[in-house]
């Protein structure tokens, strides 16, 4: 696509549903990270695919928190069992190269709440 | 220690004035350095990019490096009331294509 895709825009949830978000990239784009942002804070790196292979998901939180993009390009986060503190926006971006590079084109964010 | 710190604010200018962002970050193998803009309930977008100690300019925007002081800094000139923004310092880790960011700084331009 033209731009980064994310859905669903907004996720309100109760505490112990597991929840998948979806990242849809920019096309040829081969790098796909994962943020959280929480209000008025920074992005918070989650972890990061090269094609398909994950090289980083140190920022992961916990084990209820796993990412894939199985054929390099669309990506799911899912969070199991969520409890309220995993309630923030979470952003993917998306780069063209797989060099070390930081031109990151986000998309407009997943707003998931906890209830 | 963050790994990317930066003074939150918010830093206030008058319109025309210079505002002066700073961030230090703690990987003393870092390379490549980024500033991004986020405007309120919007995404982060790139503006500037810098790799090399120096200043960088591009328009009405400087972006100045230190290697050996771990500073990293972005001047606006003639500050506008469109620039009114959070400004996110973010840093390549030495390795990979992990980005950190800092947790902003707000800047408010006064008209």
């Amino acid at each position: 696509g033209a731009g980064v895709s994310q859905s669903p825009r907004y996720k309100v949830t109760k505490r112990g549903q597991d929840v998948t978000l979806r990242c849809d990239p920019i096309s040829s784009h081969a790098t796909l990270y994962w943020y959280q942002q929480a209000l008025g804070q920074g992005p918070e790196f989650l972890t990061y695919f090269n094609y398909e292979a994950q090289p980083d998901k140190s920022g992961l939180p916990s084990d209820r928190f796993s990412a894939e993009r199985p054929e390099g390009s669309i990506s799911t986060l899912t969070i199991q069992r969520t409890e309220q503190r995993d309630s923030a926006m979470y952003r993917c971006a998306s780069s063209l190269g797989t060099g070390n590079t930081g031109e990151l084109f986000f998309g407009e964010g997943s707003r998931l709440t906890v209830l | 220690q963050k790994e990317v710190e930066q003074n939150s604010g918010p830093l206030s200018v008058p319109e025309g004035a210079i505002a002066s962002l700073n961030c230090t970050y703690s990987d003393r193998g870092s390379q490549s350095f980024f500033w991004y803009r986020q405007y309120s309930g919007k995404s982060p977008e790139l503006i500037m990019f810098i790799y090399s100690n120096g200043d960088k300019e591009d328009g009405r925007f400087t972006a100045q490096l230190n290697k050996a002081s771990q500073y990293v800094s972005l001047l606006i000139r003639d500050s506008q009331p469109s620039d009114s923004a959070t400004y996110l310092c973010a840093v390549n880790v030495e390795y990979g294509n992990k980005l950190v960011f800092g947790s902003g700084t707000i800047l408010r331009v006064k008209s």
